[in-house]
Formats: structure tokens, sequence, C-alpha cells
């Protein structure tokens, strides 16, 4: 079975701080994605790495950075933590190009006060 | 247009009903869709893949009509279980096709 694990399944935060979202996937997948979701918007892909030290932006970048040092984990890094950055966050991991079963992580609700 | 819209619902049917939700999406040269199921505070789940000609799984049916650009799911003898968010799949055509748009999911309340 394959297993995506994120750090933490709440979090909360203050505005202005540095937070570190850690996934970490068992299956040796080459992609690896980071989406937020919210209400009535859906899942909206922040950032993905297609393999280790190679990233893209999604469709909302704004506000993050990741890291992919080694092929396992992936990490979303709010270099300063807003009060619009509340959301749940989910990672996801993939084999490879034209396998398209995406397995998510549980989620972490993240809380910026 | 986005790229996948769906209807939001919720829709509450009664056990046993036949229930069929439906997808748009606005490239014409997707070719393969599918349909993800999401539990209430839980993640994703892949439910079934979408070809042109169609797919079923038991209970559930997944069709594609690509002269309308929509994809449909079709869930017969509707179960307390099947109460979830069904969301609508497209991979992306660049870059590398790496990537799969979600719709906004639609939601299901089969009530007993």
């Amino acid at each position: 079975d394959v297993k995506v694990t994120q750090s933490s399944r709440y979090l909360v935060k203050r505005t202005g701080e540095k937070v570190f979202l850690e996934c970490v996937q068992d299956m040796d997948h080459e992609n690896m994605f980071w989406y937020r979701q919210d209400p009535g918007l859906g899942l909206r892909l922040i950032y993905f790495s297609y393999d280790v030290k190679m990233k893209e932006k999604g469709d909302i970048p704004e506000g993050y950075s990741v890291s992919r040092e080694k092929k396992e984990r992936f990490s979303l890094i709010l270099e300063s933590a807003s009060t619009n950055q509340t959301s749940m966050y989910l990672c996801a991991s993939r084999l490879g190009v034209l396998e398209y079963e995406q397995y998510f992580g549980p989620g972490t609700r993240l809380t910026v006060t | 247009r986005k790229e996948v819209e769906q209807d939001p619902g919720p829709f509450n049917v009664p056990e046993g009903a036949t229930v069929a939700f439906n997808c748009t999406y606005s490239n014409s040269a997707s070719q393969s869709f599918f349909w993800y199921r999401q539990d209430c505070r839980k993640e994703p789940k892949l439910l079934m893949s979408v070809y042109s000609s169609g797919n079923e799984d038991g209970r559930f049916t997944a069709q594609l009509n690509r002269a309308s650009q929509y994809i449909s799911l079709l869930i017969r003898d509707s179960k307390l279980s099947d109460s979830a968010t069904y969301l609508c799949v497209v991979p992306r055509l660049n870059p590398g096709r790496r990537a799969l748009t979600f719709g906004s999911g639609t939601r299901l309340q089969v009530q007993p």
C-alpha cells in the first residue's frame, strides 16, 4: 500500500512566522505535489516536483516555496505566514507521467492567527 | 471558462436511488479523465478512470461525451456509504502532463 504521510494534522501559527510542512512518501514516486483546499475553491496546485531538486510552480505559488532534497520528501515552506494562508494543505505523490493515480496524504489543517 | 467545472450540489437522494453528476472541461484535446472521491475530512482517492469507451465498475458508470465536452458519473442503487464529494479530474496538457486539474467537487448525501 502506498503511504503518504504529512508531519502534522493540525497546526496553529502566528502571522509572520516561517512555517514548514513536511510530506513523505514510501513508494519511490517521481512526482510530488502540494495543494491547498478551500471551501468552494476546490484543490488548487501550489507547487510540484518531478525529481529531486526539481520544482515547478502551480497555479498559486505566491507566498510559498518548496524543497525536495530527497526523492521521498517534499517540503512546503510559508516564508512569512499570513491569515489568508489558513487552509487545508494536501500533499500527493504519483509514480510517473502516465500513471494518473495520485495518492494523497491525510492533510494538514493550518490556522494562521 | 474554468478548466473543469462541476455543480457543487449537494445532491440529496434516498437510498436505492440512481444519481448522476456531470463535469464539463474546457480543453478539447484532453484524452483521459478521472473521478476521485473525497469523504468528509479525508483525502481524495481515485474512484475510476474514464476513457473514450466509458467505464463501469459495479454500481458506478463513468462516460465521456467528447462532442459536448463533459464526463458523467452515474451511481445506481445508492448506499449511505456513497455519501461523499466527487471530484472530476483532468490531466494538464502542459507542461509535461505531470499535474492534474481537480474540479471543486459535487457533494452527494444519501438519505436513509
